[in-house]
């Protein structure tokens, strides 16, 4: 069993789209991580989060600790915004664990 | 700081050479984290270090496979004797102790093992 599972693990949309993106984990946190991948393999920090709501441009995050979930969702959606979307969880004691991705594909 | 580097971007190599791959950290980060992604899957747990130290090590990480950082800076990851099964993306992220656990990844070092 994984300790955090994204879904949907492959998700198309057309441009303008608003997208969302789940990750639920099995763990007490103490802090999550979106993180993008593009093809190639850079991998580039999103948001940290471990309370509440993030906005960044079109891309907002949400966690809710006591359900063990978290969202990203894309508004607007571009496609340049085609990545692998990558949630991580923190725990105390310097454990992390990464889900296996969500490959996002905006199709213009 | 031009953020957190790696080297080489690509290795190809025979199975049963050894490689060693580079990771330079953003300067002022104390904690380096190497990670091991094969395609479609997230990246997964290698080592960690905070300054010199080496704190935690994953149980993926066989004999065969060795890291270091011995100034507190730069960090190397040595595979020994190199499987097919060593074919993966290796990726160093930096952090800084004390801050908000987020981390900053390097480019990755492609390994193919023939």
């Amino acid at each position: 069993k994984n300790e955090v599972e994204q879904s949907p693990q492959n998700l198309t949309a057309q441009e303008g789209e608003f997208i969302t993106i789940n990750c639920s984990y099995s763990v007490g946190i103490s802090a999550l991580h979106w993180l993008q991948q593009h093809p190639g393999g850079g991998i580039v920090s999103l948001f940290m989060l471990s309370s509440g709501k993030k906005k960044h441009g079109r891309l907002i995050a949400t966690i809710n600790i006591q359900e063990k979930h978290s969202s990203l969702h894309i508004t607007a959606s571009h496609p340049r915004d085609s990545a692998v979307y990558i949630c991580a969880v923190y725990l105390t004691g310097n454990q992390f664990y990464f889900g296996t991705g969500t490959s996002l594909t905006v199709i213009p | 700081d031009t953020g957190v580097s790696q080297n080489p971007r690509h290795k190809i190599t025979k199975r049963g050479q050894n490689v060693t791959f580079r990771c330079d950290p953003i300067s002022e980060h104390n904690r380096l984290y190497w990670y091991r992604q094969t395609l479609g899957q997230g990246p997964e747990f290698l080592t960690y270090f905070q300054n010199e130290a080496q704190l935690e090590k994953s149980r993926l990480l066989s004999d065969r496979f060795s890291a270091e950082r011995p100034k507190g800076s730069f960090s190397t990851l040595e595979i020994q004797r190199t499987e097919q099964g060593d074919s993966a993306m290796y990726l160093c992220a930096s952090s800084l102790h004390g801050g908000t656990y987020e981390q900053y990844f390097g480019p990755g070092t492609r390994l193919t093992v023939t």
